[in-house]
């Protein structure tokens, strides 16, 4: 597509349920970036894939939070047993390049919201 | 870690002024990226500084990197009321680390026609 897809768009969710955020990033960016915005906080990198390499996990919160990238294709974030301080916009990016000197293009994000 | 420091945290001004927002780290810049975030939409890439010393802009644009300082500089001239919004360094954090980003706070700009 021509730009990084994210959904679903909003997500409202109980506490201690589980829950998977999709990102399409766009065709031939071989890196895929997870970040997340809580209500008033900057961004917080999470993790990012690399074409093969083993992604970079060091931003993960918790053990609650994985991710997976089938090939250079689509990633999945899942949050497992959710609580209320995850609750935020959970944005992911793509570029051509790790380090992306033309910029990651960003997503518009999926609001994760807790109760 | 590194911290980016933005400033002003907000910034409101009449269309047609120019304006700077300043974005300062703690530690040594390696590069530089600026974006901008409209409310409930992703971010869009301005530009990328990486030498001390580069100037880049974009229409009415302008970003700067003083590595000495380490701080960067966005100056928008001639505001317009299509430049309101979250305006959002970012750096990585060491010269082979450039998958993950640290980012400021944002400033937050108002323009008014």
């Amino acid at each position: 597509g021509a730009g990084v897809s994210q959904s679903p768009s909003n997500k409202v969710t109980e506490k201690g349920k589980d829950v998977e955020l999709r990102c399409d990033p766009i065709s031939g960016h071989t890196a895929l970036y997870w970040y997340r915005q809580r209500l008033g906080q900057g961004l917080e990198f999470l993790i990012y894939f690399q074409g093969n390499s083993a992604p970079d996990k060091s931003g993960l919160p918790s053990d609650r939070f994985s991710a997976e990238r089938t090939g250079e294709s689509v990633s999945t974030l899942t949050i497992q047993r959710t609580q209320q301080e995850d609750s935020a916009v959970y944005l992911c990016a793509s570029s051509q390049q790790l380090g992306g000197e033309y910029g990651y293009t960003f997503g518009s994000g999926t609001r994760l919201t807790v109760v | 870690s590194q911290e980016l420091e933005q400033s002003p945290q907000s910034l409101i001004v009449q269309e047609g002024k120019n304006l700077t927002i300043n974005c300062t780290s703690s530690k040594t810049l390696y590069g530089l990226y600026w974006y901008k975030q409209k409310y409930g939409e992703g971010l869009i890439f301005l530009m990328m500084l990486q030498k001390g010393g580069e100037e880049k802009s974009h229409e009415k644009i302008t970003a700067k990197l003083d590595e000495k300082k380490q701080q960067s500089s966005l100056h928008i001239t001639a505001s317009q009321p299509s430049h309101a919004g979250i305006y959002l360094c970012g750096a990585p954090p060491g010269g082979t680390s450039y998958g993950k980003l640290t980012f400021g706070q944002g400033t937050i700009l108002t323009v008014h026609p």
